[in-house]
């Protein structure tokens, strides 16, 4: 299983962009890198998947080099309410189990 | 999207007792669900994985005859803690995987306190 490495935390203030880049240098051929949003006392929340180069949805991007060693979530114009925790994981398909590492503690600041 | 709910969301138990946990994926079929746990300020850790029909797959260090899960159909897991001690309060999370694919969801939590 590929061991994913972020900083333990961040700080931003509202209306910028942020950027967290998660190293994952034993990432398999046919891993997919996932990121998720933890508030406190809930369940993680899937924020944003993919395999490689560039990947966009409506809360954020997925910047992922031609190695696959590392990806970069970008957090457009945050708000209050990004503040939480960040988790990079990568992991297989079907029964392949999904590893937590430290996570990304992200504070925004008004 | 694909909802996963737990229930109950928090419990309070006597320590010597068991508690049940379920977790149920509301509007697809999961083949595999896993289990954490998360302490404060931590991250989650992963307990043991389940598929249904067969026994479930436990982390090292985690204990299965005091973590017993069973996953009897295709949107229900249950964990049951016994003989539950103070030291197994903690945050308890379920995630479910839809059956060939790499989406995995996460339920809300439950909130176990062991007096």
């Amino acid at each position: 299983l590929a061991k994913t490495t972020q900083p333990i935390s961040m700080d931003s203030y509202e209306g910028q962009e942020v950027n967290i880049t998660c190293s994952h240098n034993n990432i398999a051929t046919n891993d997919y890198i996932t990121w998720y949003q933890q508030f406190p006392s809930q369940g993680p929340r899937f924020i944003i998947q993919g395999y490689k180069t560039k990947v966009t949805n409506e809360v954020a991007s997925l910047f992922i080099p031609a190695d696959r060693k590392s990806s970069t979530l970008s957090l457009p114009r945050v708000s209050l309410s990004d503040t939480a925790v960040y988790y990079c994981l990568v992991g297989g398909y079907n029964t392949d189990k999904l590893i937590f590492g430290t996570g990304t503690r992200l504070q925004v600041f008004p | 999207g694909a909802v996963v709910s737990q229930h109950p969301s928090r419990v309070i138990c006597k320590s010597g007792t068991s508690v049940k946990i379920e977790c149920r994926s509301l509007d697809f079929q999961a083949t595999t669900m896993f289990w954490y746990r998360q302490f404060p300020k931590q991250s989650l850790m992963l307990m043991a994985t389940s598929n249904e029909g067969s026994k479930a797959t436990y982390e090292q260090g985690v204990e299965k005859d005091k973590f017993l899960i069973n996953h009897a159909s295709l949107t229900l897991s249950t964990l049951t803690v016994t003989s539950a001690h103070p030291e197994d309060s903690s945050f308890y999370i379920c995630s479910a995987r839809l059956a060939a694919s790499y989406e995995q969801y996460f339920g809300p939590g439950t909130r176990l306190t062991v007096t």
